[in-house]
Order: structure tokens, then C-alpha cells, then sequence
């Protein structure tokens, strides 16, 4: 079964830093064009940053110098490096997978990570 | 970035009704245009892709239409599995941008 669960999220002062890691089953992210999607509280969604399939990286201008997306090929995990945190990157996280096909859309979404940033 | 616009930002509406969700884009996206549907404390899930072909398993009450730059989502019925908040996203152009999202709501 294809799927993504996250972890990592939680409760971190403003200034801090935390590690978001999405694992993937049933298929290898390293082929795969991959990234991570928020929502803060009642908003909609925002893309956060983006990993394609040859490597190149999006960042969105809130999180530009202050986040890093990576993948780890060993234990098929996509990840986010946050720094310097801030109250409105406060959000339920979630890990996605785009579909490269004809069309693009997101196929495979995780559940979901909580991260909180207040003192 | 794609700038997506969606109207209205809620709606109430009954069992059965027929209800019309609006999506427009800031330049053209021809047929790059994609539907989510998000229930509370779950993520979005995808209903349509390519404005108009439904993701498997998807009833046939929803259907897309729309190119260029309008865009409307439609559902013939509204069973209350329905009710929960829609977002378009462009697909034409990298970061795949959503719109604000409609929550359809039980009148």
C-alpha cells in the first residue's frame, strides 16, 4: 500500500528548530516528486517547500533561508529542516506526493504532523 | 506563483441540493486544474483532475468543468458525506497553487 506518515512535529519556542520526517511505503521517494503542504488553524493550504524528481527544490518566500528539504534515499524519508521558527509557521504539516503524469495532482497525502511555535 | 481565486468562501445548503462551487485563476491555466475535498482534522483528498476526469471512486455526482481561467466544481446532489471544504489548485505551473478553499456547510 502506498502511503505517508509524518512525525516530528510539536511544541517549540519562537527562534527554535525541529526536524519534520515523512516516511514513505509502497513506493521511493527518490524518484518521486515530493514536498511538504501546511495549514495553519482554519486556513487553507500552502505549499511549503517542494523536491523534484531531478533534484531541484522550491521554497515558498516565508520559509526561504530558514527551511531545507531533503531526501534520505536509506530510509525512503522525505524531510524538513526548520529554523529560526516562527508563530506563523504554526500549522498542521502534511507530506504529499505529486503525480507526474499527463496532469499533476496530488496522489498520496500523510495524515498530517502539529507544529506549534509560541513561547 | 498562479494566483487561485474561489467563490464563494462558504455556502449553506441541504440534502439533495444542487450545489455550484467557483474557481478562477489569475492568467490561464488551460486544462490544469484540479479539486480536494478536506474533511475536518483529515487531509485533502483528490476528487478531479484535468478539470473534469474523477479520481477512482469518486461518485458521479461531482463533476468539473471549465478552461483558461473559470473554473466550477458541481455537485448534482448533496448526500451529507458532502459537506466539508473544496479547493481548487492549478497544475500548469510550479508551486501547483491552491485557491482559498469553499466549505460547504448544512443549512
Amino acid at each position: 500500500e502506498v502511503q505517508l506518515v509524518e512525525s516530528g512535529g510539536g511544541l517549540i519556542q519562537p527562534g527554535g528548530s525541529l526536524r519534520l520526517s515523512c516516511a514513505a511505503s509502497g513506493f521511493t521517494v527518490s524518484g518521486d516528486y515530493m514536498g511538504w503542504v501546511r495549514q495553519a488553524l482554519g486556513k487553507g493550504l500552502e505549499w511549503v517547500s517542494v523536491i523534484y524528481s531531478g533534484g531541484g527544490t522550491y521554497y515558498a518566500d516565508s520559509v526561504k533561508g530558514r527551511f531545507t528539504i531533503s531526501r534520505d534515499a536509506s530510509k525512503n524519508t522525505l524531510d524538513l529542516q526548520m529554523n529560526s521558527l516562527r508563530a506563523d509557521d504554526t500549522a498542521v504539516y502534511y507530506c504529499a506526493r505529486v503525480s507526474v503524469t499527463r496532469v499533476y495532482y496530488i496522489d498520496v497525502w500523510g495524515g498530517g504532523t502539529t507544529v506549534t511555535v509560541s513561547s | 506563483d498562479i494566483q487561485m481565486t474561489q467563490s464563494p468562501s462558504s455556502l449553506s445548503a441541504s440534502v439533495g441540493d444542487r450545489v455550484t462551487l467557483t474557481c478562477r485563476a489569475g492568467q490561464s491555466v488551460s486544462t490544469y486544474l484540479n479539486w480536494y475535498q478536506q474533511k475536518p482534522g483529515k487531509a485533502p483528498k483528490l476528487l478531479i483532475y484535468g478539470v473534469s476526469t474523477l479520481q477512482s471512486g469518486v461518485p458521479s455526482r461531482f463533476r468539473g468543468s471549465g478552461s483558461g481561467t473559470d473554473f466550477t466544481l458541481t455537485i448534482s446532489s448533496l448526500q451529507p458525506e458532502d459537506f466539508a471544504t473544496y479547493y481548487c489548485q492549478q497544475s500548469l505551473s510550479t508551486p501547483l497553487t491552491f485557491g482559498g478553499g469553499t466549505k460547504v456547510e448544512i443549512k
